[in-house]
């Protein structure tokens, strides 16, 4: 149980395009997730927190325009990177908390690899 | 603020042999902190926790124990094995159920 997909888990898209990334808890409900971005040999940076019915909270130095996050149902959110540039390249990490379980448990999505060329 | 340090450097080890991966942290009060574990190709699973100070929190045959004295959560493991070879990332929980990560630790167990 308790399983977390994303997709796609790799992109490639050019320079000024928008790519969305889907966050899909797969059998439980998720009232709140959470968007991670990961640099190679750095650890994950927390970039905004999805609350479902709501407005997404993000996090100090987060550009909302540039990160649009939409959280429809308790089951997924999404990511739109707006207008993509090469600095915006880097692996992209949801998580969601389920609302049956304890109060600290997070679990993870495998991520997706995002190359802006 | 609240971040978490992980000793640099990948750690290399032949199976059998013990490992230990420090962790030390920077808090304000005393969080929850955690031990995930990301092997190739998934994300990351919780391996352990612990909630308040001198709590040993175990699974699999890894251990780490809250210790607030010296503000650490060192994992350990007495006898790795090839399974074990993963990122190993330590964590504290701050605000509203957000998670702090420290840089991860890549482990590779040799044959």
């Amino acid at each position: 149980g308790a399983v977390v997909s994303q997709h796609p888990s790799r992109v490639i898209c050019k320079s000024g395009t928008s790519v969305k990334i889907e966050c899909r808890s797969l059998d439980f409900q998720a009232t709140t997730m959470f968007w991670y971005r990961q640099f190679p040999k750095q650890s994950l940076m927390l970039m905004a927190t999805s609350n479902e019915g709501s407005k997404a909270t993000y996090e100090q130095g987060v550009e909302k325009d540039k990160f649009l996050i939409n959280h429809a149902s308790l089951t997924l959110s999404t990511l739109t990177v707006t207008s993509a540039h090469p600095e915006d390249s880097s692996f992209y990490i949801c998580s969601a908390r389920d609302l049956s379980q304890a109060r600290h448990e997070q679990y993870f999505g495998p991520g997706t690899r995002l190359t802006v060329t | 603020g609240n971040s978490v340090t992980q000793m640099e450097g990948p750690v290399t080890l032949s199976e059998e042999a013990f490992l230990t991966i420090n962790c030390t942290y920077t808090a304000t009060g005393y969080p929850s902190l955690f031990w995930y574990v990301q092997y190739p190709g998934e994300g990351l699973q919780l391996l352990l926790k612990a909630t308040k100070a001198d709590d040993k929190g175990s699974n699999k045959g890894f251990e780490a124990t809250y210790r607030k004295e010296t503000t650490s959560f060192h994992l350990e493991k007495g006898s790795v094995q090839v399974s074990d070879s993963a990122v190993y990332f330590c964590a504290l929980v701050y605000g509203n159920n957000r998670l702090a990560f420290g840089k991860g630790n890549q482990v590779v167990v040799i044959p």
